[in-house]
């Protein structure tokens, strides 16, 4: 079964600065998707970033962007030019065969003006 | 609607009574997800729907829980008996297909339930 751990429960960025968060997983399976989702206050959850595991390059979506590291089986997260409105709950998944995410335990970001 | 919608927002219960909680997906969208989030927890996978049948229940947590989903759209979770530790926020998603590796699951803003 595919597992995805995130090992930071809370981290704190100061505004305008870069902070990455860490992601891992256990999986077999040669191609697979990964995705970061941001869960603010409001609890709605916000796809950030999705990564084919066959695409070599890290995707990237603005300020975010990811270091996909297929054999390491990392998936980290990386937020440039911290913004308050990036405060929220931070959550690593993996795609199961497109029938449900399996989630990491999430990451609380804290954003310091 | 232009995106997942659930209701109710939130849900006090007694211990012992039966709640519904419901969620609209996108207009079209195939597939239909269920998800836990106990306090301060990450997701918890419960099932999902594949038009109107759901393949595997094996992630309901107990038999007090089901789930239907009716004219390939709206979806009602059911909790019967409730207990204390039901008391959670229940996430809905949806996306255009099921199994399709890749595809972006797009989240309700969830109900939160308390079991007194």
């Amino acid at each position: 079964a595919q597992t995805v751990t995130q090992s930071q429960p809370e981290m704190s960025v100061q505004e305008a600065e870069t902070v990455t968060l860490s992601c891992t997983y256990d999986t077999s399976e040669s191609d697979y998707y990964l995705f970061w989702y941001k869960q603010p206050p409001s609890r709605q959850m916000i796809l950030v970033i999705r990564q084919e595991a066959y695409k070599q390059q890290n995707a990237t979506e603005n300020r975010f962007s990811v270091n996909f590291q297929k054999a390491a089986k990392s998936f980290s997260l990386k937020i440039s030019d911290s913004q308050l409105g990036d405060a929220a709950m931070y959550f690593c998944a993996f795609d199961n065969y497109g029938q449900n995410f399996v989630f990491g335990p999430g990451t609380r970001l804290s954003v310091l003006p | 609607g232009a995106g997942v919608s659930q209701s109710p927002s939130n849900k006090v219960t007694e211990k012992g009574k039966d709640v519904e909680l419901r969620c609209d997906p996108i207009s079209g969208h195939t597939a239909l997800y269920w998800y836990r989030q106990s306090l301060g927890q990450g997701l918890e996978f419960l099932i999902y729907f594949q038009g109107n049948s759901a393949p595997d229940k094996s992630g309901l947590p107990s038999d007090r829980f089901s789930a239907e989903r009716t004219g390939g759209s709206v979806s009602t979770l059911t909790i019967q008996r409730t207990q204390q530790e039901d008391s959670a926020v229940y996430l809905c998603a949806s996306s255009p297909r099921i199994q399709a590796l890749g595809e972006t699951q797009y989240f309700g803003p969830g109900t939160r339930l308390l079991v007194l």
